[in-house]
């Protein structure tokens, strides 16, 4: 079956850097990536879609100017936290859509803690 | 717009029995409905969907579910519960981005 992986699977940083996390459909071009982002025993919440080539749209209420999503290539995205703060802290998934398909493959998450 | 909802936040089921989570939907035309695991510090597993055709959809792990359009739910259902099957399940709909379900926390007791 399809494969998206994340890198990296945990980050810890302080608070005012940056970090990136990179999304990966390995065995198909994804024409479309999605990221969310789960609270602790909460359920993900859709933060934006983005499409190979374009800006991303983002949800109500997410900041484009703190989590910037890049879509340069059919098999990655990525998301940059830009200065970080604890609050942020979060699980990170991204998914993957092929065209045509109505099934997302999600990867393994990012754990990312804010000091 | 689309939405799904889990009305139970934890089930617990003793190992052996059959287990049913359930999920209720409001869609507009016909729903693309999904259901998917997640097991501690995991991404999403993707256990079966629904778009057309038979009502009773059989998926990954011994899982199935019913959809039933005039009670507009999609429970998802297994005759025999294993301990290994117990982790957070999340009921979606297709919106066409994935909108969750809250999620249930399913506990399979031994």
């Amino acid at each position: 079956g399809a494969v998206v992986s994340q890198h990296p699977s945990r980050v810890i940083c302080k608070s005012g850097t940056s970090v990136k996390i990179e999304c990966r459909s390995l065995d198909f071009q994804a024409t479309t990536m999605f990221w969310y982002r789960q609270f602790p025993k909460k359920s993900l919440m859709l933060m934006a879609t983005s499409n190979e080539g374009s800006k991303a749209t983002y949800e109500q209420g997410v900041e484009k100017d703190k989590f910037l999503i890049n879509h340069a290539s059919l098999t990655l995205s990525t998301l940059t936290v830009t200065s970080a703060h604890p609050e942020d802290s979060s699980f990170y998934i991204c998914s993957a859509l092929t065209g045509g398909s109505y099934e997302q493959y999600f990867g393994p998450g990012t754990r990312l803690t804010v000091t | 717009a689309q939405s799904v909802a889990q009305p139970e936040d934890q089930v617990n089921v003793a190992e052996g029995n059959p287990l049913t989570v359930k999920c209720t939907y409001s869609v507009s035309g016909n729903p693309y409905l999904f259901w998917y695991v997640q097991y501690p510090n995991r991404g999403l597993q993707f256990l079966l969907k629904y778009i057309t055709g038979d009502n009773l959809v059989k998926g990954s792990y011994g899982f199935e579910a019913e959809f039933n359009k005039s009670q507009t739910s999609f429970h998802l259902k297994k005759p025999s519960a294993l301990v290994s099957d117990s982790a957070l399940y999340f009921c979606a709909v297709r919106d066409p981005k994935i909108i969750f379900g809250k999620g249930t926390r399913l506990h399979i007791l031994p």
